[in-house]
């Protein structure tokens, strides 16, 4: 699986747009781009994942650049529950696990 | 059930005993995956199965690791002799075959003393 490169933590404004980077410069064509979140004390959460196209739901908005080189999570109206470390993590379709990075620290100020 | 289930929440052991750690998966969901996650570091991959086929152990750290997995039921995670350095929250981890989300337990966390 390709590696993933996040920034080790971010703050971000309670009611605004957390936006988290993600470079995976190395993804080959087969390799979907997952997030997931950890709380802490909790286990892992599944959040999104996308393979070229733009992707949306309830919990948030994935954006994947043209040459899928890099993707943006987007949170967009962040609350102090989303306080969290948020892995991006690149993975075939076909391939067995999931490889958790270091991820990035996600604080919600009030 | 409605999510993975884990048992116990919380173990302490001593150092040279053995332990057994426990995971109910979501019914349905044919794959399971065992994470370890040491504190303040990120998750371990220690094994996976998926349907009858043989499990993939490449993740499991030494042979005093071992897992069961009985169809696509319960699972168990059995370490023996354990030692301090294999304190952890010990995740488990369902989903069906050729699924994208994981859902996750709440974990065990195993302290050696």
């Amino acid at each position: 699986d390709a590696k993933t490169t996040q920034p080790p933590s971010m703050d971000c404004a309670e009611g605004r747009a957390a936006n988290l980077p993600c470079n995976h410069s190395t993804i080959s064509g087969n390799e979907y781009v997952y997030w997931y979140r950890q709380i802490h004390s909790q286990g892992p959460q599944y959040i999104i994942h996308g393979l070229k196209n733009n992707e949306t739901n309830e919990m948030a908005s994935l954006i994947i650049t043209e040459d899928r080189k890099s993707s943006t999570l987007i949170l967009p109206h962040a609350t102090l529950r989303d306080t969290a470390v948020y892995y991006c993590i690149v993975r075939a379709g076909s391939a067995r696990q999931l490889t958790f990075g270091s991820g990035t620290q996600l604080t919600v100020l009030p | 059930g409605a999510g993975v289930s884990q048992s116990p929440s919380n173990k302490v052991t001593e150092k040279g005993k053995d332990v057994e750690l426990r995971c109910d998966p979501i019914s349905g969901h044919t794959a399971l995956y065992w994470y370890r996650q040491r504190l303040g570091q990120g998750l371990e991959f220690l094994i996976y199965f998926q349907g009858n086929s043989a499990p993939d152990k490449s993740g499991l750290p030494s042979d005093r690791f071992s897992a069961e997995r009985t169809g696509e039921s319960v699972s168990t995670l059995t370490i023996q002799r354990t030692q301090q350095e294999d304190s952890a929250v010990y995740l488990c981890a369902s989903t069906i075959a050729g699924g994208y989300g994981y859902t996750f337990g709440s974990g065990t966390r195993l302290t050696v003393v």
